[in-house]
């Protein structure tokens, strides 16, 4: 098993412009999670989904968005990239029930 | 406010001596604790569950307990490859998920 995969490991954005981080897990993995990374501070919830088609709001969801059409991936879309969008992006997931989650790993956005 | 406070940001430490990581927390209904390792460049790994105070979870040269305001992460005889930066996180509701900013600790050979 692959485990959690994440694409692309780093990508660099200009202000303005958009782009969707891809993650896919291989474990049937019911709940997936989008968190952000800062330097110095603790991983940040953007959003999480219970099942392919059910999605909702974490703690900072504002310029992002998700869907879920498939239980395997949970792709997270960056609309109109600012600079406070710089950070590591992490993707995870957990058996339903269960929140020991497994990480992929990260990627490195730079929106200058 | 921090829901989740880990202490020390820092801990340098040599081979061998053991040592005690801190995590408290202030979220009113904590349904989970959870600690984690990361690696630089790396997504965290998942090390332990703690549900209720007083439970307690070992592996290896690591042992993880929790009383109703902390949790310990201690480190028994540490080796260089103990290294890494370790999360705690508390789970208080289904989209409240609260991780703290982590140890950062350096095992000198």
């Amino acid at each position: 098993n692959a485990g959690v995969t994440q694409t692309p490991k780093f990508r660099i954005l200009k202000i303005g412009q958009s782009m969707t981080l891809q993650c896919t897990q291989d474990m049937n993995h019911n709940y997936m999670y989008w968190y952000r990374q800062d330097p110095g501070m603790g991983l940040k919830l953007i959003y999480y989904s219970v099942g392919a088609g059910i999605t909702d709001k974490g703690e900072v969801p504002n310029g992002y968005n998700v869907s879920r059409s498939t239980t395997e991936d949970f792709p997270l879309r960056l609309e109109l990239a600012a600079p406070s969008q710089t950070s590591v992006y992490f993707c995870a997931s957990s058996y339903q029930g269960s929140y020991e989650q497994y990480f992929g790993p990260g990627t490195r956005l730079t929106v200058t | 406010e921090d829901q989740v406070t880990q202490s020390p940001e820092a801990l340098r430490l040599q081979e061998g001596e053991s040592s005690s990581l801190n995590c408290s927390y202030t979220v009113s209904g904590l349904r989970g604790l959870f600690w984690y390792r990361q690696d630089p460049g790396k997504g965290p790994e998942f090390l332990f569950t703690l549900y209720s105070a007083g439970e307690e979870k070992e592996k290896e040269r690591l042992k993880a307990t929790l009383t109703k305001k902390e949790s310990f992460l201690h480190i028994t005889a540490p080796k260089p490859e103990d290294s890494a930066t370790y999360l705690c996180a508390v789970w208080e509701s289904f989209n409240k998920f609260y991780f703290g900013s982590g140890t950062k600790l350096n095992v000198k050979p």
